[in-house]
Order: structure tokens, then C-alpha cells, then sequence
């Protein structure tokens, strides 16, 4: 079974431009996490989804990001204009039960 | 809210046991989880406590004491390929069902 998948892997912008990830999560999982990750810290939630609704974006920079979950599948999230600090690696999580699991990520260089 | 301690970084010798604690503070709880990051890498899921005790799963366990906020994980037999973060996660209890992370242990196991 494929695992949760991301795309882009790597994105490297000029600050103040548009960007968005995309998220596949397992088949079935109906929670959906984005977390952003700096380098040397632990995952930092910026929005969870139960099926299509969105039920803790309370961390979410809502100025310049933006996520849907439509149909409650598939995910993205859209940072604009981006910023210099928006350089992190942003994960993304799907749960059914208990453990969450992660994809790859997206490496974002803000430049 | 919530509020995850472990140490930033630990060593240890190829063949030896290593005890990486972590303290939380939340205001629910429904769930410890621990997870192991490479570097450049997604974290990926090691063990789950809910109740009191030991979870034991090969050369990693997991211990859990709710009263006391505190949480362990054990690796016996080390080898190269453990050196790696080690990141602590508590779920918050009810409909929330936050997954909130530490910092990460920075574990390197020397030859």
C-alpha cells in the first residue's frame, strides 16, 4: 500500500512569490495533519483536518497560508506571498485510528 | 495547551542501552507517541503508550507513568544505524486529538 505522498520534494522561490504543496494521504485516513519542521526542532502543526472540515488551524499563519481538503482526500497548502523565514520543510500526516504517518516532505528555500 | 521536554542531545557506544526521557504537561491526554527521524528523512513511527507500563517491541520499549507526566524510551543492542532523532508526541484527549511534538534527541551512537 502506498505510503502518504507529497509533491513537490524540493521547491526553491523568490520571496514575496506564490507556492503550493500537495498531499496524497493513505487511503482510508480520514485526519489529515501539515506540519512545518525547522531544522534541529520537532514537527510544528499548522492545521489538522477530520475528513473535509478543518478543525484546528489555530496555528496557522492565516495572512499568507492557506490549506483545503476537498472531497477530503487529497490536501494543499498555499503560502502567498512567501517570506524569507516561510524556509522550512513542511510535512504532511494522514491518521485513521492511532499513529499518524508522515510523508517525505517539502524542502522550501525562500531565497 | 501543551508543553514536551526531552534532551537535545545524547551519545552513546555501538552495543550499549540508552534511556531517552521526555516530561509533558497538557490539560488532556489520550496517547505518547515516539517516533524516529534520519536526517533528510520523514519521521516514521517507533511506539504508542495510552495506559501505565512497558511496551516492549524488539530492541526498543516505551515506558509510561500518566501520574507523573514522563515517558521513556529504551533502545537496547544500539547499532550504527540508530543515530537519529528521537521525537516525543502527545495526543490531546476528547474530539481535539492534537498531535503535539518536542523537539526532537539528537542521538548519535559512536563505533
Amino acid at each position: 500500500e502506498a505510503g502518504v505522498v507529497q509533491s513537490p520534494r524540493y521547491k526553491i522561490i523568490e520571496k514575496k512569490q506564490p507556492v503550493a504543496f500537495w498531499c496524497n494521504p493513505i487511503s482510508g485516513h480520514n485526519t489529515l495533519y501539515w506540519y512545518l519542521q525547522n531544522l534541529g526542532q520537532g514537527p510544528e502543526l499548522l492545521i489538522r483536518y477530520e475528513n473535509e472540515e478543518a478543525v484546528d488551524d489555530s496555528q496557522l499563519p492565516k495572512d499568507r497560508f492557506s490549506a483545503e481538503r476537498l472531497k477530503g482526500v487529497d490536501s494543499t497548502l498555499k503560502i502567498q506571498p512567501a517570506e524569507l523565514g516561510d524556509s522550512a520543510v513542511y510535512l504532511c500526516a494522514s491518521s485513521w485510528n492511532t499513529e499518524a504517518f508522515f510523508g517525505q516532505g517539502t524542502r522550501l528555500t525562500v531565497v | 495547551g501543551q508543553n514536551i521536554d526531552q534532551p537535545t542531545e545524547m551519545t552513546a557506544t555501538e552495543g550499549a542501552i540508552v534511556q531517552i526521557n521526555c516530561t509533558y504537561q497538557t490539560s488532556g491526554f489520550n496517547g505518547l507517541f515516539w517516533y524516529q527521524q534520519h536526517a533528510g528523512e520523514a519521521p516514521t513511527f517507533l511506539s504508542y503508550n495510552v495506559l501505565d507500563g512497558l511496551e516492549e517491541k524488539g530492541r526498543f520499549s516505551s515506558f509510561l507513568s500518566r501520574s507523573k507526566g514522563y515517558s521513556y524510551l529504551l533502545l537496547k543492542e544500539l547499532q550504527m544505524k540508530d543515530s537519529a532523532s528521537y521525537l516525543c508526541a502527545v495526543r490531546d484527549s476528547g474530539s481535539a486529538r492534537q498531535l503535539t511534538f518536542g523537539s526532537g534527541t539528537q542521538l548519535t551512537v559512536l563505533p
